[in-house]
């Protein structure tokens, strides 16, 4: 079955403006987090959105902001982009398996603000 | 709070031979998942092993095994006769309960290690 997908791969944005990232979870997935990566902070997450409601919220500046649809698919909104949120933005679809969990990775979106 | 530490920044390994990556973590809870992800220098993030904290047996995948000591909280990674497309930074990640009590969780990655393996 096809893997998560994220898009746009790559982009390249102005201080102030705002950016949209998406993110289309594995099917029969109902849970998609984002997270952050930077060489300096690394991996941090951002927020996680479980059936259309957000169950957790990382540490982040309100500029940051996500939702999710009914088919799962899930959006990252950036407002008044900043030089400081340029970094990798990854996205994770998550399914709770029995006593087992799964969560993989898409191929993230590159996001450089100059 | 949970919190993950990878002490090797670096890691080198011959090709074909054995490398263990370490991880150990921090929480206070009982029920947490640890997972073991590679990412090579494309960015992709991709998912290696899994290892509950109730799973006794220690979990393994294929040329990857997770060497989990409960009491120890720890959860090393060991990859067998390393091949050269195991080059790669490799993230420990815990996922963990979200304030005390409660019923949501985040993943939790500590800083990675890189690893490189020699011909």
């Amino acid at each position: 079955k096809a893997g998560v997908t994220q898009t746009p791969r790559y982009l390249i944005k102005t201080r102030g403006q705002q950016v949209t990232l998406s993110c289309s979870p594995i099917s029969g997935h109902r849970s998609v987090s984002w997270y952050q990566q930077t060489p300096g902070q690394g991996l941090q997450f951002l927020f996680e959105y479980f059936s259309e409601t957000q169950r957790n919220k990382g540490n982040f500046p309100g500029r940051f902001s996500g939702r999710q649809f009914s088919n799962s698919r899930s959006e990252m909104n950036v407002s008044t982009l900043e030089l400081g949120d340029s970094a990798l933005y990854l996205c994770a679809s998550s399914l709770v398996r029995g006593s087992s969990y799964e969560q993989y990775f898409g191929p993230g979106t590159r996001l450089t603000v100059t | 709070a949970q919190k993950i530490t990878q002490t090797q920044p670096g890691m080198f390994v011959q090709e074909k031979e054995a490398v263990t990556l370490d991880c150990t973590y921090d929480t206070s809870d009982q029920s947490y998942g640890l997972f073991w992800y590679k990412q090579p220098s494309s960015g992709e993030m991709i998912f290696l092993i899994y290892q509950g904290s109730y799973d006794e047996q220690n979990a393994t995948e294929g040329r990857y095994s997770l060497n989990f000591q409960k009491a120890r909280k720890s959860a090393n990674l060991v990859i067998s006769a390393s091949q050269l497309g195991d080059s790669a930074m490799y993230f420990c990640a815990m996922r963990g309960r979200v304030g005390s009590g409660g019923s949501n969780y985040k993943l939790t990655f500590g800083k990675g290690t890189l690893l490189t393996v020699n011909p």
